[in-house]
């Protein structure tokens, strides 16, 4: 079965340094991986998929994820995060028809 | 152009009652989706809807059923809520349904069952 891990329940990192939001993957295949935001009492928005071809890939709000096959990770990245950032973020893995998502990383970033 | 909408934004329901939740999508997808979002649990799927016309169980279907009533309408309906139904509840629409479709979620209803 196909699945995602979050090793982390939070991060924390100030404005202006890079972040990193870490995800790990098992599937059976090829995995069509995603990373979504969800801020407080809002519902999901997309960011950025790997279904194929370049290994980084770029996103919404200068967001970008590393595919890497080896170690079998999809970890979220930005160079400078800003306080607007704060948010809860998923990584989920298509199963079929479904997404089977992570259980969120709590990001938070301090001025 | 809404994206994906649903009604309504909050609900308190008693054991036993029945209520509709409504999702509605202007994107021209082919496939809707609930899914139910629990702590510490992630999104979890409860049904879909490849076309219309058609709709198939996900991971976690006891209690719930569906309706698809048109190209832009999905609508979850709970017979008999339970606390255990308790949760936030995002509707969410996909172009084809194909693996690496992207799903546009809309805001969520939170629903709270007494």
């Amino acid at each position: 079965a196909q699945s995602v891990a979050q090793p982390e329940d939070q991060v924390n990192v100030a404005e202006g340094n890079p972040l990193t939001v870490k995800c790990t993957y098992s599937v059976s295949g090829n995995p069509y991986l995603f990373w979504y935001v969800q801020y407080p009492n809002r519902g999901l928005q997309f960011l950025l998929k790997y279904i194929t071809g370049d290994n980084l890939v770029k996103g919404s709000y200068g967001f970008e994820a590393e595919f890497n096959k080896s170690q079998t990770s999809f970890h979220l990245k930005k160079p400078s995060a800003l306080v607007s950032d704060s948010a809860l973020y998923f990584c989920a893995v298509r199963d079929g028809v479904k997404l089977i998502f992570g259980t969120g990383t709590r990001l938070q970033v301090f001025p | 152009n809404a994206g994906v909408t649903q009604t309504p934004k909050f609900q308190v329901l008693k054991t036993g009652q029945s209520m509709t939740l409504q999702c509605a999508q202007d994107m021209n997808h082919n496939s809707m989706y609930w899914y139910r979002q629990d702590p510490g649990m992630g999104l979890r799927l409860i049904y879909y809807s490849a076309s219309e016309g058609t709709t198939d169980k996900g991971e976690v279907p006891n209690g719930y059923n569906v309706s698809r009533l048109n190209k832009r309408e999905f609508s979850l309906r709970l017979e008999s809520a339970a606390p255990s139904q308790t949760s936030v509840y995002f509707c969410a629409s996909s172009e084809r349904g194909g693996s690496g479709d992207t799903q546009y979620f809309g805001p969520g209803t939170r629903l709270t069952v007494l």
